[in-house]
């Protein structure tokens, strides 16, 4: 089946440094990875949508310069919280999408756990 | 997309089935109907989905209504490893899955 990965799966950085996740697609090519985020007891909100080779789109009240998408292959995605503050302390999901033939299909990685101090 | 409405929280005893609903009034003829779940602090993981028809995997079965206004997941033989957060959702093929509160399902021994 299709696996979803990220790295690393727990951080813990001081305010005002800048942390980056990865996401990568093990066994099929990505067109398409989504970035969620999920705060405590709550449900997995949508943060940006990136397509390969092309600038991410960010959901409303995302701020893109905060959150720094790169999707530079068809396996990979980044998200870098840059500046972070105790508030960005959250989980962090990626999924990905198979190319257009699987539509339908949506895959989740195990998320990565930010905590700032 | 459509909106989806479930309950907040379910029980069941563990080997029995486990019935989820979904209600999905305004869904679309083009919109499918996807269910994911969420076990505690890991990745949503995909269960099933459908369209019109009933559908059955390894996992579970999905009995979608005639007017397609409301689903229910079944899970035929609940497991302590079912407990989860159970998450129904309606969008057309190439959307965005947006997830709402779900249901958490409390499977007890």
């Amino acid at each position: 089946g299709a696996v979803v990965s990220q790295h690393p799966s727990w951080v813990i950085c001081k305010s005002g440094t800048s942390v980056k996740i990865e996401c990568r697609s093990l066994d099929f090519q990505a067109t398409t990875m989504f970035w969620y985020r999920q705060f405590p007891k709550q449900s997995l909100m949508l943060m940006a949508t990136s397509n390969e080779g092309s600038k991410a789109t960010y959901e409303q009240g995302v701020e893109k310069d905060k959150f720094l998408i790169n999707h530079a292959s068809l396996t990979l995605s980044t998200l870098t919280v840059t500046s972070a503050h105790p508030e960005d302390s959250s989980f962090y999901i990626c999924s990905a999408r198979p190319p257009s033939g699987k539509v339908n299909e949506q895959f989740f990685g195990p998320g990565t756990r930010l905590t700032v101090l | 997309d459509a909106k989806t409405t479930q309950p907040p929280s379910m029980d069941c005893a563990e080997g029995r089935a486990a019935n989820l609903p979904c209600n999905h009034s305004t869904i679309s003829g083009n919109e499918y109907v996807y269910w994911y779940r969420q076990i505690h602090s890991q990745g949503p993981q995909y269960i099933i989905h459908g369209l019109k028809n009933n559908e059955t995997n390894e996992m579970a079965s999905l009995i979608i209504t005639e007017d397609r206004k409301s689903s229910t997941l079944i899970l035929p033989h609940a497991t302590l490893r079912d407990t989860a957060v159970y998450y129904c959702i309606v969008r057309a093929a190439i959307n965005k899955l947006v997830f709402g509160a779900g249901t958490i399902l409390r499977v007890k021994s």
